[in-house]
């Protein structure tokens, strides 16, 4: 079954603790993204990847790091999280660009104390 | 990338037919037109692209006029189910469009 995968789910942690979350995709897509969605402003780009060892910033990338190692996986790091990067996350992948399809991962929720 | 405007949010009945129109003026000769669905807490769900005229599937329609600087998805039927918020994208498959700009979405709600 074609999935994006996301670990963990739900983590609560505190300030300054630096903490990765995982992507795992299974179709060999190219293309990867993360976003995070707050309430009323929608979903909006962290990092996004076009294959291994390319990626660049969407439009929130500030407190973030990514990496593309493998084409199966993107995870996102948040090397000293604050309280303001609690949110729900989303990672995605297409087969080649943003405009193609993209599947979603369910979403992790971060809470940060 | 062609920035787009949707109506923050409509309500509707079951078993009516809704739909959902996206302005899109600078669209690109490039460009695809691709809808999206999100329901409460979980990730967007593609549900139909089309790049002219009518594109149908099992899910919507997505009408689309020769000038292509608007799109239209419709629902047939609502059901409470279809109670979600609905994304219009723009961007070129095929050239670049490696960024993605999701907007506030419409959010549909359906009453009994």
């Amino acid at each position: 079954e074609a999935q994006v995968t996301q670990n963990p789910r739900y983590l609560i942690t505190v300030t300054g603790k630096k903490l990765t979350v995982t992507c795992s995709q299974n179709m060999n897509h190219e293309y990867m993204s993360w976003y995070r969605q707050d309430p009323g402003l929608g979903l909006r780009q962290i990092y996004y990847s076009m294959n291994v060892e390319v990626t660049d910033k969407g439009d929130v990338p500030e407190g973030y790091k990514v990496s593309r190692k493998e084409k199966r996986n993107f995870p996102l790091i948040l090397e000293s999280p604050s309280p303001n990067q609690t949110s729900l996350y989303f990672c995605a992948s297409s087969s080649s660009n943003g405009a193609q399809p993209q599947h979603f991962g369910d979403g992790t929720r971060l809470s940060i104390l | 990338l062609a920035k787009t405007t949707q109506p923050i949010s409509m309500d509707s009945y079951e078993g009516q037919e809704v739909n959902i129109t996206c302005s899109h003026n600078n669209i690109a000769t490039n460009d695809y037109i691709t809808w999206y669905q999100q329901f409460p807490s979980q990730g967007p769900r593609f549900i139909i692209q089309g790049y002219k005229t009518k594109v149908t599937n099992e899910v919507a329609s997505l009408f689309i006029p020769a000038d292509r600087k608007s799109s239209t998805l419709s629902l047939p039927r609502v059901s409470l189910s279809d109670t979600a918020v609905y994304y219009c994208l723009v961007g070129s498959p095929y050239t670049g469009g490696f960024k993605t700009i999701f907007g506030a979405g419409t959010r549909l709600f359906v009453k009994a």
